[in-house]
């Protein structure tokens, strides 16, 4: 069974910091999703990412995958408050259609 | 192009009545998953659905929980009998196509369902 761990699941943090969050799943996957989501909105696609190596950017967030350690990162750079949100990594299996999602990461940026 | 459409966007149910979700994919999108997330906890995948087809229901209870995806019409989530326990939000996505790089999916806004 593919199980999809974020960590942290908490993260309060200064602006104008960096921090790397992680996502870790347990079998072989075809691609993973980063979402945001703000309280009580829908989710909001931040990046997708499809092969060994990938690394996209967006702003002040980069993402990267490393399919050998199944493994991805979520960096935040120079964090502004606007940046609050919980993300959520979410693993597509191979051969399936279904997203596996993580529990979330809670974000506060404080000014 | 409309996104992923979702209606009603907050339902309130008595316990013992039924809960009717309706999801309209984007246009040209054929795929359709229900996702269901329970206060502070990720999307946890209940069913995906082609028209007139369930494809995968392995994330949906035995009992009292349906879904269909007729061939005209909204994508429908069905929950008989609600109980205290089916309070969550409700999402629904869709995507042009399984396979390939092409199937991403797109969430609509999500159904809250509270029950009294």
């Amino acid at each position: 069974e593919l199980k999809v761990e974020q960590n942290p699941l908490f993260l309060s943090m200064q602006e104008g910091k960096n921090y790397t969050i992680y996502c870790n799943y347990s079998t072989t996957s075809d691609r993973l999703y980063w979402y945001r989501q703000d309280p009580g909105k829908s989710l909001e696609s931040l990046f997708v990412l499809l092969s060994n190596g990938a690394v996209k950017q967006e702003g002040r967030l980069m993402a990267s995958l490393d399919t050998k350690a199944r493994l991805s990162t979520l960096h935040i750079t120079a964090a502004v408050h606007d940046l609050s949100a919980t993300y959520f990594c979410a693993v597509e299996r191979r051969g399936s259609e279904k997203l596996v999602f993580g529990k979330g990461m809670k974000l506060t940026v404080n000014p | 192009n409309a996104g992923v459409m979702q209606n009603p966007r907050h339902l309130v149910r008595r316990r013992g009545q039924e809960a009717r979700l309706r999801c309209s994919p984007m246009k040209g999108h054929s795929h359709v998953y229900w996702y269901r997330q329970l206060p502070e906890e990720g999307l946890k995948f209940m069913v995906y659905l082609q028209k007139e087809n369930i494809i995968d229901e392995s994330g949906m209870p035995k009992e009292r929980f349906s879904a269909e995806f007729p061939k005209e019409g909204p994508s429908i989530l069905r929950i008989q009998q609600v109980v205290r326990g089916d309070s969550a939000a409700y999402f629904c996505a869709s995507s042009p196509s399984s396979g390939g790089r092409n199937n991403e999916q797109f969430f609509g806004p999500g159904t809250r369902l509270t029950v009294l």
